[in-house]
């Protein structure tokens, strides 16, 4: 159960923003969100967390609702090299493995 | 600085037998886990290891098993091969102690093919 639910597939075209949604409805307070991304023939590669207020890296921004039910990561410029499958991910403060579940597939045309 | 990394690439082995899969954590990494990302099951978490003790396993059976040495080197074993224990066989490792923001580092992988 990875009690996150993610739209399937998304596409964006290159050098503009992507926004990929996620929705954890039942997330407790303790809950930290993650993002992974895995890109075709490699392992998942960090992206992102957060708990409760935005978040902003060099790779991407996370926006979290104010009621932390859903969340949203955004890619400010995307390449061909982010087409990958994103992952989000709720963590409780007594788990330490990651679970997955199916992810975005994000297609970048050029 | 290294990442992580895991022997062999790639591993045929036919049904009945063993296999022995090796990881390297980043250095001054403890905690190493393993997941499998079978076709069509997505990535399912399979073993946690930190300060060489199994911290936690995944829903596989135990013929799934390994252990970690001294230098936080980790081996998984699988005993007894199936053909669905085909699949990309994926490490990764963290920080110390392991906790629910510890960014994982993962492998590339190692394919294993039960023919």
């Amino acid at each position: 159960d990875a009690k996150t639910t993610q739209p399937n597939s998304m596409e964006s075209n290159e050098e503009e923003p992507v926004h990929l949604p996620c929705n954890h409805s039942t997330i407790s307070g303790t809950d930290y969100i993650h993002w992974y991304r895995q890109l075709p023939s490699q392992g998942p590669e960090y992206v992102i967390h957060g708990l409760t207020s935005n978040v902003n890296n060099r790779m991407a921004s996370l926006a979290i609702a104010e009621d932390r039910k859903s969340s949203t990561l955004i890619l400010h410029r995307a390449t061909l090299r982010d087409a990958a499958v994103y992952y989000c991910i709720r963590t409780g403060a007594g788990s330490y493995q990651l679970t997955f579940g199916k992810g975005t597939k994000l297609s970048v045309i050029p | 600085e290294a990442g992580v990394t895991q022997s062999p690439t790639h591993l045929i082995k036919t049904r009945g037998q063993q296999a022995t899969l090796r990881c390297s954590p980043i250095s001054g990494h403890t905690s190493v886990y393993w997941y499998q990302q079978a076709l069509g099951l997505g990535l399912q978490f399979l073993l946690w290891y930190d300060e060489g003790e199994e911290r936690n396993r995944g829903n596989f059976p135990p013929r799934f098993s390994g252990r970690q040495f001294p230098n936080y080197s980790s081996e998984l074993n699988v005993n007894a091969l199936e053909l669905e224990d085909s699949a990309l066989y994926l490490c990764a490792s963290s920080l110390p102690g392991g906790n629910a923001y510890n960014e994982q580092f993962f492998g590339p992988g190692t394919r294993l093919t039960v023919l």
